[in-house]
């Protein structure tokens, strides 16, 4: 019963650097969704798909960029690190749209 | 500009007692609404939600309310328990159309219930 997986759970890098942030569902959601938490704040839609092959950008999609090939899989990628990506990212996933969303227990990046 | 906010970053509450979280929204398209539990080092947990056709629902020791008028929602905790402690996050979206996959959150509100 996993539910939302993200790895890594920790991660530091330098800035310039890039990775991918990785998610997986085993709910067989159809939608997918990346946000971020930043201290103090709530979270804030980054993108989402609402199904494999179709991804679209939410509220703060610059420097990051998705890909959704699989129903299960949905990561996030990191092009050239900065420091105001530093954050916790959570990845979650819903049936359809207007359900509560399940989340995975996030990835928390510090870029230095 | 919040859409969706918390006014109170914290609440302390007794154990027994009741536990009263508030959340105002600006988006008069706003017409769902959830609660999320959130522990540390871990991700928001759903808790309860509503959508504007109703005033109210419960689910055990949990009630939302919805003012819309006010455009005010409340969730009650009835009686609190240490295990409630945690950050709660209220979050809203539209019910149809464009942008209800979209969860606008609220920053939060720590919860602490004292033994």
């Amino acid at each position: 019963n996993a539910g939302v997986t993200q790895t890594p759970k920790f991660r530091i890098l330098k800035i310039g650097q890039s990775m991918t942030l990785q998610c997986t569902q085993d709910m067989n959601h159809n939608y997918m969704y990346w946000y971020r938490q930043d201290p103090g704040m709530g979270l804030k839609l980054i993108y989402y798909s609402v199904g494999a092959g179709i991804t679209d950008k939410g509220e703060v999609p610059n420097g990051y960029n998705v890909s959704r090939s699989t129903t299960e899989d949905f990561p996030l990628r990191l092009e050239l690190a900065a420091p105001s990506q530093t954050s916790v990212y959570f990845c979650a996933s819903s049936l359809r749209e207007v359900q509560p969303q399940h989340f995975g227990d996030g990835t928390r990046l510090s870029i230095l | 500009d919040q859409q969706v906010k918390q006014n109170s970053p914290s609440l302390s509450v007794q154990e027994g007692r009741i536990s009263i979280l508030n959340c105002d929204y600006t988006n008069s398209m706003f017409d769902y609404f959830l609660w999320y539990k959130k522990y540390p080092a871990e991700g928001p947990t759903f808790l309860i939600s509503i959508s504007s056709i109703k005033d109210k629902n419960e689910d055990g020791r949990f009630t939302v309310f919805l003012n819309k008028s006010a455009k005010h929602l409340s969730l009650h905790i009835v009686p609190s328990q240490p295990g409630d402690s945690a950050v709660y996050f209220c979050a809203a979206s539209p019910y149809s159309g464009a942008g209800s996959y979209q969860l606008t959150f609220g920053k939060g509100t720590k919860l602490s219930v004292i033994p």
